[in-house]
């Protein structure tokens, strides 16, 4: 089975731009979710979806938005970027909502500049 | 919030010797899981570990997971020049706690040949 894959992989914006980000699970996998890794905070979580529903949202502010389709895929998206939103930005898919094994795609890193 | 704590934050060994990384959390968990990333790239699922489960065995790992002391441990034996990277532990909270998994700041591992 093809992995986790997400585009683009390098992205550079401005400051109060907006950003979307894209996620395709691995086949048959329908919960999908969104973790930013920054050197100082490190991996935190942002949101989950699960058959095109939110089922969880990290401590994040509402400029982080996501949805998911009804192929699984799923995207997120950031409205007015800071600089602070500079990150590696990651998607995970597991087979159903329980936390068992994630599936990480290579990220995409932003820079905001 | 940084729910799993690795120790040590880095950790240098020769090719061929023992790695032990240390993990501590901070409340009751369902599961364990501990990751690998090389060069801020994915996250490699290693191994999963249940809160009933005490040790665990893959390969060259071996997983240790003490829930009276909330820590656990990964062992890599016999490590190669490709075990090179940043381990990280992560938990599932049970209870309804944090939403998707909690994650470390790492371990970063060189092997040195």
């Amino acid at each position: 089975k093809a992995g986790v894959t997400q585009t683009p992989r390098y992205l550079i914006k401005t400051r109060g731009q907006q950003v979307t980000l894209s996620c395709s699970p691995i086949s048959g996998h329908r919960s999908v979710s969104w973790y930013q890794q920054t050197p100082g905070q490190g991996l935190q979580f942002l949101f989950e979806y699960f058959s095109e529903t939110q089922r969880n949202k990290g401590n994040f502010p509402g400029r982080f938005s996501g949805r998911q389709f009804s192929n699984s895929r799923s995207e997120m998206n950031v409205s007015t970027l800071e600089l602070g939103d500079s990150a590696l930005y990651l998607c995970a898919s597991s087979l159903a909502l329980v936390r068992e094994t994630q599936y990480f795609g290579p990220g995409t890193r932003l820079l905001v500049l | 919030s940084q729910q799993g704590e690795e120790d040590p934050q880095a950790l240098s060994i020769q090719e061929g010797e023992n790695a032990t990384m240390n993990c501590s959390y901070k409340t009751s968990i369902n599961n364990l899981q501990w990751y690998r990333q090389n060069s801020g790239r994915g996250l490699v699922h290693l191994i999963l570990i249940r809160s009933n489960e005490r040790e665990k065995h893959s390969g060259r790992l071996r997983v240790t997971l003490d829930t009276s002391k909330k820590s656990s441990s990964l062992l890599i034996t016999a490590s190669r020049a490709a075990d090179t990277a940043s381990y990280f532990c992560a938990t599932d909270e049970s209870g309804g706690g944090a939403d998707g998994l909690t994650f470390g700041k790492g371990t970063h591992l060189i092997i040195q040949p």
